[in-house]
């Protein structure tokens, strides 16, 4: 199973919104709306910011928001704030209670 | 509140297993499966595999098939895992992560265990 691509690095300005992508094949992303979206601080352990795509956990800012075209899921952050710099992963199932994550995105708040 | 505690830092050498466990509490252990997750240093996030800590059931990522066994103690409401042949490569941040089946996501996460494996 291989990594789900992401881009290596996006950035923005506190209020900007950015997107980051993340691109599986029809065995994974293509063939599940059971994409998450993780957000990992330096030194901490990740936490769920969006799953099944596009659904928010109890908790998370509603500037977090997810979306699925064909084998191609996307986190939005708007209103860019510096807490959001951080590194986000995507990860899909891809079947018989299996998942794979994405190579992750350092998100960078200029 | 829904918590993962898992043991301390390991230092390993080539060759040698390592077992890493992780506590679950403020929820009913037995109900949600326990995957684990790794990341060397500056590294992404790597699925190691998943137990059902009810069946005792398993499946793992074909890089680690042979070499990592889940096991758990519902006794405890602990899990563990265990990666043997240990190599350099092997250096990493492990974690276990509570995955709600409905959700079919990872909604909690221990806090990690470093394992370094050096001679």
């Amino acid at each position: 199973q291989s990594a789900l691509t992401q881009p290596a690095s996006v950035s923005g300005s506190p209020g900007q919104s950015i997107t980051i992508s993340c691109t599986g094949t029809s065995s994974d992303v293509g063939s599940y709306n059971l994409v998450s979206w993780y957000q990992q601080h330096p030194g901490k352990a990740p936490k769920l910011m969006i799953y099944e795509v596009s659904k928010r956990p109890s908790g998370v800012s509603n500037r977090f928001s997810g979306s699925k075209s064909g084998n191609t899921a996307s986190l939005t952050i708007s209103g860019l704030q510096a807490e959001d710099e951080a590194d986000y992963y995507c990860c899909s199932y891809a079947g018989s209670s299996t998942f794979v994550f994405g190579t992750g995105t350092k998100v960078t708040v200029l | 509140q829904v918590q993962l505690v898992q043991s301390g830092a390991e230092v390993k050498k080539p060759g040698a297993s390592v077992k890493v466990s992780c506590k679950a509490s403020g929820y009913t252990f037995t109900s949600y499966d326990i995957n684990w997750v790794r990341q060397a240093t500056g590294q992404g996030l790597e699925w190691m595999g998943w137990m059902n800590p009810n069946s005792g059931n398993t499946g793992y990522a074909q890089k680690f098939q042979g070499r990592v066994t889940m096991t758990r103690n519902t006794s405890i409401s602990t899990a563990y895992m265990e990666l043997s042949s240990l190599r350099s490569e092997d250096t990493a941040v492990y974690y276990c992560a509570r995955v709600d089946t409905a959700m079919v996501t990872a909604d909690y996460w221990g806090q990690g265990t470093l394992v370094t494996v050096s001679s």
